[in-house]
């Protein structure tokens, strides 16, 4: 069975820094892009960050470039996301999906976590 | 950015009807959208991508239609587990990818 099993989680003070890891199964890990939506609970979904195939290229929204770093490590199968000089607006329900194939230009995510809660709050 | 514009925000339907939901975008993506489904406490899941097509192992009474800034989600006879918050996405513009706002489908 294909999953995505998000963790790392916790409540965080602003300003703070926390890393988030995706544990991937069920699939060739790294034949496919990754990425990170994030979602205010019971509200909307928002893109935060994504990563190609080979880890050679990564994306930001505006709303965390330069604070947040996504990586991979295709040989535990797993995704990163490094969250730094963290702000209240950033908590949120954060979630792994799997992004195209290789070279497919088209960032539709079939496959998703269900979340790992990241609380920012004093 | 493109802005993705979801209606209505709450549909209120009956079992076996057959409903019809919204997504506009503020500038043409082509056919690059894709329907999620969201259940509570559960991670979405993909349901159309390129407008139009469904994604492994969607029942056939989904079905997506709509090119450039109009698109639509039809699902022909409402099941019970259709009872969901519906959202759309654009990723013509990536990595500028963008969600509407949601559809939540309730029980009438």
């Amino acid at each position: 069975e294909m999953q995505l099993v998000e963790s790392g989680g916790d409540v965080v003070r602003p300003g703070g820094s926390l890393r988030l890891s995706c544990a991937a199964s069920g699939f060739a890990f790294g034949d496919y892009a990754m990425t990170w939506v994030r979602q205010v609970p019971g509200k909307g979904l928002e893109w935060v960050s994504g990563i190609n195939w080979i880890g050679g290229s990564s994306y930001y929204a505006d709303s965390v470039e330069g604070r947040f770093t996504i990586s991979r490590d295709s040989a535990k199968n797993s995704l990163y996301l490094q969250m730094s000089s963290l702000r209240a607006e950033d908590t949120a329900l954060y979630h792994c999906a799997r992004g195209p194939h290789a070279r497919s230009p088209y960032w539709y995510f079939d496959l998703w976590g269900r979340g790992t809660l990241v609380t920012v709050s004093s | 950015e493109i802005v993705m514009t979801q209606s209505p925000a709450t549909l209120s339907v009956s079992p076996g009807e057959r409903v019809t939901l919204s997504c506009r975008s503020s500038q043409s993506v082509s056919s690059d959208l894709a329907w999620y489904q969201q259940k509570p406490g559960q991670a979405p899941r993909l349901l159309i991508h390129g407008a139009s097509t469904r994604a492994t192992a969607i029942p056939a009474r989904f079905s997506g239609s709509g090119s450039g800034t109009e698109f639509t989600l039809s699902i022909s006879s409402l099941q019970s587990e259709d009872f969901a918050v519906y959202y759309c996405q654009q990723y013509n513009n990536w990595p500028r990818t963008t969600f509407g706002q949601g559809t939540k489908l309730e029980i009438k």
